[in-house]
């Protein structure tokens, strides 16, 4: 199936130790993201890659690293320096179409900090 | 620095009728996208409906429509003949066209039920 996969879907970590939340896609799309949400919250921009071996922070990339070493995967570590870790993670994808640049996103990844 | 501004944490809508839901704005690019996503229970955010902001006619697509009002800075989502499969949060967004920024940046959305 073509689409965007996110590994794991629920994950639990002792506070302290570093995560990596797996993307996956098939859509050869150029850009992929990393989105936070937050209960009853919108949606924060963590990290975005246009291309292969290139990324650029979002607007909460403190805490976090990201690789984009193949077009197809875009991991996000969710260090011991991120201070709140428990949260909703999305992935997402875009390419350019009639509607405009329509992002994509994966079915998302429950992360829980104990 | 772009914005969104969703008013309404939640509404409630009868099964078959239809229902706005509002978004503003905030934005000093000339060339921008507005998006609404749909998130159900289970966390995947589905795509919805874009209208780019030099486009004169309003988006439609099946039942959801955009009440684009440039002027006014408010692109509001309508859900015709509402069904119980509409019951999820739903999320307005707005993107920088063009340049090589694709960001988008969301509003806090509202939880929408529909009841039977």
């Amino acid at each position: 199936d073509g689409g965007i996969t996110q590994s794991p879907k629920y994950l639990f970590r002792k506070e302290g130790q570093n995560v990596t939340l797996s993307c996956e896609q098939n859509l050869n799309h150029d850009a992929m993201y990393w989105y936070r949400q937050d209960p009853g919250q919108g949606l924060r921009l963590i990290y975005y890659s246009q291309i292969v071996n290139d990324f650029q922070k979002g607007d909460i990339a403190e805490g976090y690293s990201v690789s984009r070493e193949k077009k197809e995967s875009f991991p996000l570590t969710v260090t011991s320096a991120q201070k709140n870790p428990t949260a909703f993670y999305l992935c997402a994808t875009s390419s350019w179409g009639e509607a405009g640049n329509t992002i994509y996103f994966g079915e998302g990844s429950w992360l829980t900090v104990v | 620095a772009q914005k969104i501004t969703q008013t309404q944490p939640g509404m409630f809508v009868q099964e078959k009728e239809a229902v706005t839901l509002d978004c503003t704005y905030d934005t000093s690019d000339q060339s921008y996208g507005l998006f609404w996503y749909k998130q159900p229970s289970s966390g995947e955010m589905i795509f919805l409906i874009y209208q780019g902001s030099y486009d004169e006619q309003n988006a439609t697509e099946g039942r959801y429509s955009l009440n684009f009002q440039k002027a006014r800075k408010s692109a509001n989502l309508v859900i015709s003949a509402s069904q119980l499969g509409d019951s999820a949060m739903y999320f307005c967004a707005i993107e920088r066209s063009g340049g090589s920024n694709y960001k988008l940046t969301f509003g806090k959305g509202t939880l929408l039920t529909v009841n039977p």
